[in-house]
């Protein structure tokens, strides 16, 4: 079974800072996706972005990217210039290749002080 | 129009009662997700569908039941609802290489009274 930590319940930072999300998971697999979603109060769940675990280049969507360490089963999410609308609950998430239900971490809220 | 719709939005329920929720979705994919996501502890996997004719228990599905009533719908029922079944649930949708991640909906908040 799959296993994913957020070690960071609650986060703030200045707006236009940078801020980094921590993640780790566990697994016995050797191909997988992980996902980090963001959920505003809205409560809609949004992808920000993924990575394929066979793809050693880090994925980045605009003020989005993650740092993905493979062997330390790491995969943390940077967002650069934070904005107002950041803030958010934001969910790591793993699945296995060929198997997809998702495996949640339990969040890290995320405020953006003006 | 939303991808994946679910109804209702809210609901107020009592303890004991049977309550469905329901999903449908026009993103035309074969899987389907039920989630259930509480304060602290994520999401977590109450039941699961990969076509019409399948469906699979997740990490939390005692206490409750689902139907694929067609590719498009995948219903979530609570059979006699407890106030420890007060959440936010969501159905989520994928297709079949999952390399895109999974799409939600706007989730349904539950209180079980």
């Amino acid at each position: 079974a799959q296993t994913v930590t957020q070690s960071q319940p609650e986060m703030s930072v200045q707006e236009a800072e940078t801020v980094t999300l921590s993640c780790t998971y566990d697994t016995s697999e050797s191909n997988y996706y992980l996902f980090w979603y963001k959920q505003p109060p809205s409560r809609q769940m949004i992808l920000v972005i993924r990575q394929e675990a066979y793809k050693q280049q880090n994925a980045t969507e605009n003020r989005f990217s993650v740092n993905f360490q493979k062997a330390a089963k790491s995969f943390s999410l940077k967002i650069s210039d934070s904005q107002l609308g950041d803030t958010a609950m934001y969910f790591c998430a793993f699945s296995p290749f060929g198997n997809e239900k998702l495996t949640f971490g339990t969040g890290t809220r995320l405020t953006i002080i003006p | 129009d939303a991808d994946v719709t679910q109804t209702p939005r809210n609901r107020i329920t009592k303890t004991g009662k049977r309550i469905m929720l329901e999903c449908s979705q026009t993103k035309g994919h074969d899987r389907m997700y039920w989630y259930r996501q509480d304060p602290g502890l994520g999401l977590r996997l109450i039941y699961y569908s990969f076509d019409v004719k399948d469906i699979n228990k997740g990490e939390i599905s005692d206490g409750y039941s689902v139907s694929r009533q067609a590719q498009a719908k995948f219903s979530l029922s609570l059979e006699s609802a407890i106030p420890n079944q007060t959440a936010l649930y969501f159905c989520a949708t994928s297709d079949f290489l999952a390399s895109r991640g999974a799409f939600f909906g706007q989730g349904t908040r539950l209180t079980v009274v």
